[in-house]
């Protein structure tokens, strides 16, 4: 089975903390992606990775940054936490070409105080 | 106009009783769609995927594709109550790598 996992599955973190959420796919996937998903806004691309070190600006990438340096970790980073960041967010990985399945991690549930 | 429209719901059907669950698009270039299943404060799991238009069953769960009119479904057949959950569609393009997600729709079975 597809094993993401995130590592945390709640937080509480102050306006303009540097946030860091950490994700590892135990796949080999090229594919990674971060989610967030918000009430009545559904699930909205932040960022996501094709490779290492590559990284492509989903629907929603301001005041979000992402590191990839190894295959199967892929880093959201929340420059300066503020309070419209306190969502729900999902990692997913997939394998590389059209439109393959993602899978999803557990979630962290980020809020920002 | 979203990409990938669901009727949000609540679709409430009684135990048993078939759901169907409707989603549509509007990329003419999307070619695999997927049907995501996702309980209360959990991620969204997979259930089924579809690429070539007709029907697609697996056990309880049929879906179905018309590229033409840029629909997929979902049949939810002898529904149960452990089937309420919200539904999410999503479509991907033959080139890229990204999915596209509707915003799902609720199903509420009742016993």
């Amino acid at each position: 089975d597809v094993k993401v996992t995130q590592s945390s599955r709640y937080l509480v973190k102050r306006t303009g903390e540097k946030v860091f959420l950490e994700c590892v796919q135990d796949m080999d996937h090229e594919n990674m992606f971060w989610y967030r998903q918000d009430p009545g806004l559904g699930l909205r691309l932040i960022y996501f990775s094709y490779d290492v070190k590559m990284k492509e600006k989903g629907d929603i990438p301001e005041g979000y940054s992402v590191s990839r340096e190894k295959k199967e970790r892929f880093s959201l980073i929340l420059e300066s936490a503020s309070t419209n960041q306190t969502s729900m967010y999902l990692c997913a990985s997939g394998t590389q070409g059209g439109g393959t399945e993602a899978f999803f991690g557990q979630g962290t549930r980020l809020t920002v105080v | 106009q979203k990409e990938v429209e669901q009727n949000s719901g609540p679709l409430s059907v009684p135990e048993g009783a078939i759901a169907s669950l409707n989603c549509t698009y509007s990329d003419r270039v999307s070619q695999s769609f997927f049907w995501y299943r996702q309980y209360s404060g959990k991620s969204p799991e997979l259930i089924m995927s579809i690429y070539s238009n007709g029907d697609k069953e697996d056990g309880r769960f049929t879906a179905q594709l018309n590229k033409a009119s840029q629909y997929v479904s979902l049949l939810i057949r002898d529904s149960q109550p452990s089937d309420s959950a919200t539904y999410l569609c999503a479509a991907g393009r033959a080139a890229g790598n990204k999915l596209t997600f509707g915003g799902g729709t609720r199903v509420l079975v009742k016993p």
